[in-house]
């Protein structure tokens, strides 16, 4: 079984300042793990993926996460907030092994305020 | 890079009739597609997995003779929304899966469905 906890609903931070989205995950094989952003209406863009290489993986717009074994945890991060960062974000684990789903984090909503 | 498109977009239909949504990669096969329905506010919903050249396999809960998914090509999967009401109303997400084992997942951009 696989599952994906986002810790926090929602995030605002200031235009210019770093953003952190946090998301944990279980998973009972070695999983591939993504972040996904939605903006309204539309569908989902890949922002980065983890899948066993380098732990510090580097995504599109200046987004990176860190992959942390012990920790079970991939969070998101970007030094500094640009106001087009508003959007819907989804933490993703895959397996394929076993069950091969996509499992959703409940999502983050990141407000930036000017 | 990859891209996956999915048509309409947006479609409103009368209660009661039928509907069509096509999920195509675009510049990639894909033996695996996904489909997903996405309440306002909420996550998504995997509603089932779609095979090349086989069934799909349906979530629990998720009705396969009103869902019903085709996946006729390497490059194209349908989901027929039949005789729909207006609980039916939603965001309908696709997304295909580059290759018959990679780990690379792309989106198409929804459809929005309006049963009236």
């Amino acid at each position: 079984a696989q599952s994906v906890t986002q810790l926090d609903s929602h995030v605002s931070v200031s235009e210019g300042t770093p953003v952190l989205l946090r998301c944990n995950y279980s998973s009972s094989y070695s999983p591939s793990l993504f972040w996904y952003v939605q903006h309204p209406n539309k569908g989902l863009q890949l922002l980065l993926k983890y899948t066993s290489a380098a732990t510090l993986v580097k995504g599109i717009n200046g987004f990176e996460a860190e992959f942390k074994k012990s920790e079970t945890s991939f969070h998101l991060t970007k030094p500094s907030a640009h106001m087009s960062d508003a959007a819907e974000y989804f933490c993703v684990v895959f397996s394929t092994f076993g069950n091969e789903k996509l499992t959703f984090g409940t999502g983050t909503r990141l407000t930036i305020i000017p | 890079g990859a891209v996956v498109s999915q048509h309409p977009s947006w479609v409103i239909c009368k209660s009661g009739t039928s509907v069509k949504i096509e999920c195509r990669s675009l510049d990639f096969q894909a033996t695996t597609m996904f489909w997903y329905r996405q309440f306002p506010k909420q996550s998504l919903m995997l509603m089932a997995t779609s095979n090349e050249g086989s069934k799909a396999t349906y979530e629990q809960g998720v009705e396969k003779d009103k869902f019903l998914i085709n996946h006729a090509s390497l490059t194209l999967s349908t989901l027929t929304v039949t005789s729909a009401h207006p609980e039916d109303s939603s965001f309908y997400i696709c997304s295909a899966r580059v290759g018959s084992s990679g780990n690379t997942i792309y989106f198409g951009e929804g459809s929005w469905l309006t049963v009236v």
